[in-house]
């Protein structure tokens, strides 16, 4: 069963701290992704990376990082907090070349609460 | 800039209507994907539409892609109470990577 896994469900954080949210595939996919979802918007690509310290900026980078020291493992972090990155963050992996027909398989999400 | 849109964004229906959600996009692509996301949840793969023409069913519903028109539709035939759920088109970018969403169509189904 293919499995991307993010570390917590649920956070809050306080408002100029800096947050890490993990997330680790198990399905040895080259790419992955971090997704925001806020309600009116869908869901919004913030970075993505194709290989291992490898990143590209998505739609709305700003105010977000990221780190991908391993292939398994993708960081999303939010450098210093503030109430407008309150929202749900999805994390996805696929393989290569989504033009080639694969679809990203989700993370069960995250809910960050930036109080 | 890649465009998906979706309509409608809104959708109450009644237990055995049938009804059809539709994706427009504005790049040449011949590949779309559908989801599914239950409230509380993550995003679950519905559809991988790959060539123009292409037609897939899974119960009762159904996908097609007319990659010359841009637009994908999602048909429901039928509809349950469990196909309630947020349903969400995407299209990969110009990297070939990512997926760019519409912004989801929330369907009810109704006694």
């Amino acid at each position: 069963d293919v499995k991307v896994t993010q570390s917590s469900r649920y956070l809050v954080k306080r408002t100029g701290e800096k947050v890490f949210l993990e997330c680790v595939q198990d399905m040895d996919h080259e790419n992955m992704f971090w997704y925001r979802q806020d309600p009116g918007l869908g869901l919004r690509l913030i970075y993505f990376s194709y290989d291992v310290k490898m990143k590209e900026k998505g739609d709305i980078p700003e105010g977000y990082s990221v780190s991908r020291e391993k292939k398994e493992r993708f960081s999303l972090i939010l450098e210093s907090a503030s109430t407008n990155q309150t929202s749900m963050y999805l994390c996805a992996s696929s393989s290569p070349s989504l033009s080639g027909g694969t679809e990203a398989f989700f993370g069960q999400g995250t809910r960050l609460t930036v109080v | 800039e890649l465009k998906v849109e979706q309509n409608p964004l809104f959708l109450s229906m009644q237990e055995g209507k049938n009804y059809t959600i539709y994706c427009n996009y504005s790049t040449t692509s011949d590949r779309l994907y559908w989801y599914r996301q239950d409230p509380g949840k993550s995003l679950e793969s519905l559809f991988v539409l790959l060539s123009n023409g292409a037609v897939k069913q899974e119960g009762r519903l159904m996908a097609s892609l007319d990659t010359k028109a841009r637009l994908s539709t999602l048909h429901i035939t039928a509809a349950v109470h469990d196909l309630s759920a947020t349903y969400f088109c995407a299209v990969a970018g110009a990297s070939g990577y990512a997926l760019n969403f519409g912004k989801g169509t929330s369907l009810l189904v109704t006694p």
